[in-house]
This record gives structure tokens, C-alpha cells and sequence, in this order.
């Protein structure tokens, strides 16, 4: 069975301040890895995703995470944080390439970005 | 593109009532979508897979008969809470799959909190 564990619920940083959110899953089969992402009041969006390749992939408003097998990890970075991107980030595996089948979710971390 | 839309956002029952709750695709077709149910403080967890015009799959220690899912047409899965209890209080997710770039993926819909007196 998989399962993924985000092990902070609520990370709080300063504007412009460098963040990590933590994430590490557990499979017996090949996953692929995914980070959603949820604004107050607004459905999951997808942010980024490894299927294959690149062990680093990139978001297009500055995230990027990597997808570390030996330590079944794919934590998500992003240099310099703004205001805006306060909300609720979940991580999920899927055994399917795009995740269009099950799909199963961390806890999810709340990021608040201060002024 | 890929818009997917939930009604109500939030509702409140008497226990024992039944609720409905709307899933609808707004700019695409969905033969599939998903029904997931999120615990405060809990990840999501998926409740069922909604086919287009067959029965929907339940996951292991979902009731079928507590959850019903109809996903009648291509553009819109409900999900009825049968006489609920608040212990069903719960935000419930859906979400639908498309095919976007050669791959398919999920798209989700804002969310439906659930509160049962």
C-alpha cells in the first residue's frame, strides 16, 4: 500500500524568506509524484509533478522539487516566497503516470508567508 | 480550461436528512470522476470512482449504500449522503480526469463542507 507523509501541518515564514515543505512516501511499485496546491476557498490545483526523467522539476511561479528515491522523498522548495503564495500544499502519489487513477494525499501543509 | 465546479460549496442538515452534492465539468466531458473526503487535519481520502453510465467503485469500508453516486451524464456525478449523522460532517472533494497533452490527469472542484446536526 502507499502512503505519504508531510510531516509539518503549518509552516509560517517571512516574505522573501526561503521555504521547504516536506514530503515522503512509501510504495512496494514505481510512483509517480505530485504537489497540489490550494488557495483559500478555491479547488486543488496541480503545481508540479514527476513522472520520469529529471529528477528536479520546476513550477512556473518559482517552486521546485526533487524527487529523491533512496530516501523516498520529494520535497518542495521555492527561493523567495510572496504573500500570494499563502495556502494549503499537498503532496500525492499515484501508481498511474498523469495520476488520473487513485491518488493518495498527505495530510497537507499550511504555508502563511508574513509580511 | 479544465473547470470543475461543486454545489453547495457548504451545507447544513438535520441528522437523518439526506444531501446532495453536484459535480459538474464545466469546459470538458468526464467519462470518470473521483470522490474524495477530507478529515480536519487528514489527508484526502478517496471514497469512490464515478463512471459514466455504470456503477460507481467503491473504495474498501466505503458504504454504497450510505454514499450513493450517480454520474448520469458527462458533464455532472452526485454524491448523496443518506441519512446523515454528524459524524459525516466532512469537506468532500471531487474532482474529474482529462486527458490534457496526450496525458490524463485530475482536475478538482473547490469542495463541499458538510455539517450535520
Amino acid at each position: 500500500a502507499q502512503s505519504v507523509t508531510q510531516l509539518d501541518s503549518q509552516v509560517p515564514v517571512f516574505e522573501e524568506a526561503p521555504v521547504e515543505l516536506r514530503c515522503n512516501y512509501s510504495s512496494s511499485v514505481s510512483v509517480y509524484l505530485f504537489w497540489y496546491v490550494q488557495y483559500p476557498n478555491q479547488g486543488l490545483q496541480l503545481l508540479l509533478k514527476y513522472l520520469s526523467g529529471s529528477t528536479l522539476v520546476e513550477s512556473i511561479n518559482g517552486f521546485e522539487a526533487e524527487f529523491n528515491k533512496s530516501q523516498t522523498s520529494f520535497h518542495l522548495r521555492k527561493p523567495s516566497v510572496h504573500i500570494s503564495d499563502t495556502a494549503e500544499y499537498f503532496c500525492a502519489v499515484s501508481e498511474s503516470q498523469g495520476g488520473s487513477e487513485k491518488l493518495v494525499f498527505g495530510k497537507g501543509t499550511k504555508l502563511t508567508v508574513n509580511p | 480550461g479544465a473547470v470543475v465546479s461543486q454545489h453547495p460549496s457548504r451545507v447544513i442538515c438535520k441528522s437523518g436528512t439526506s444531501v446532495k452534492i453536484e459535480c459538474r465539468s464545466l469546459d470538458f466531458q468526464a467519462t470518470t470522476m473521483f470522490w474524495y473526503r477530507q478529515f480536519p487535519k487528514k489527508s484526502l481520502m478517496l471514497m469512490a470512482t464515478s463512471n459514466e453510465g455504470s456503477k460507481a467503485t467503491y473504495e474498501q469500508g466505503v458504504e454504497k449504500d450510505k454514499f450513493l453516486i450517480n454520474h448520469a451524464s458527462l458533464t455532472l456525478s452526485t454524491l448523496t449522503v443518506t441519512s446523515a449523522h454528524p459524524e459525516d460532517s466532512s469537506f468532500y472533494i471531487c474532482s474529474a480526469r482529462v486527458a490534457r497533452g496526450g496525458l490524463e490527469t485530475q482536475y478538482f472542484g473547490p469542495g463541499t463542507r458538510l455539517l450535520v446536526l
